[in-house]
């Protein structure tokens, strides 16, 4: 089973509507990472959070929100979707420390029309 | 303030010649510097990291990267490319947060490694 996993895969979407990504994880890992993914511009930082009551922007927060509910889910959500948030959307963990490599979940496909 | 520059956005090679992609680093403090690679419509997955330890860094699939502080270059490569090599290469750089105590990751935008047969 995968140790980063994130629902939907797959959405499609309405300018105006709220939508929700979902991760969850088994790694124990402390830390969790949303970043958006498009073509050309590498990954940004959305929102991270460092454990269940510490939360943070990223480079990118303007649109979106999170909720970490436990150690091992972290929620993504557009409260009013706009077509340019159409993007690929990468949930990731690390541990405590340094080098803090992170893992990375497959990715959520979210298009909004 | 940190940042990478993948110098190459589309790299191309003949399948058995060596690869190199090229990443160039700037940072205010020591980072950590790691390789990620990206299959199609897959996460993406470490191939590599740098953590002040050795210069020369092994990775996964045969990949190397060499830390050169001079240059201010953390170059990947690999003698002999395989087809199931053709993807999607970024670096990455972690640095400290200045006064807060923490690290964040910087990504390259990424260099798009094509394995001709």
């Amino acid at each position: 089973d995968a140790d980063v996993t994130q629902t939907p895969r797959n959405r499609i979407t309405k300018t105006g509507k709220r939508i929700m990504l979902e991760c969850s994880q088994t790694k124990g890992h402390d830390r969790m990472y949303w970043y958006r993914q498009d073509p050309g511009l590498g990954l940004r930082l959305i929102y991270y959070s460092f454990d269940v009551k510490d939360i943070n922007k990223g480079e990118i927060s303007d649109g979106y929100s999170v909720s970490r509910q436990a150690q091992a889910k972290f929620s993504l959500s557009l409260e009013s979707a706009i077509p340019n948030q159409t993007a690929l959307y990468f949930c990731a963990t690390s541990s405590r420390g340094t080098p803090m490599a992170q893992y990375f979940g497959p990715g959520t496909r979210l298009t909004v029309l | 303030a940190q940042s990478v520059t993948q110098l190459d956005s589309h790299v191309s090679v003949s399948e058995g010649t060596p690869v190199l992609l090229r990443c160039n680093y700037s940072s205010s403090y020591s980072p950590s510097l790691f390789w990620y690679v990206q299959h199609p419509n897959k996460g993406l997955q470490l191939l590599l990291k740098y953590t002040s330890a050795a210069t020369l860094v092994k990775g996964i699939n045969g990949f190397e990267a060499e830390f050169k502080k001079s240059e201010t270059s953390f170059h990947l490569t690999k003698p002999s490319a395989h087809m199931s090599d053709a993807a999607e290469y970024f670096c990455v750089v972690s640095d400290i947060v200045s006064g807060a105590g923490s690290y964040q990751l910087t990504f390259g935008k990424g260099t798009k490694l094509s394995v001709i047969p």
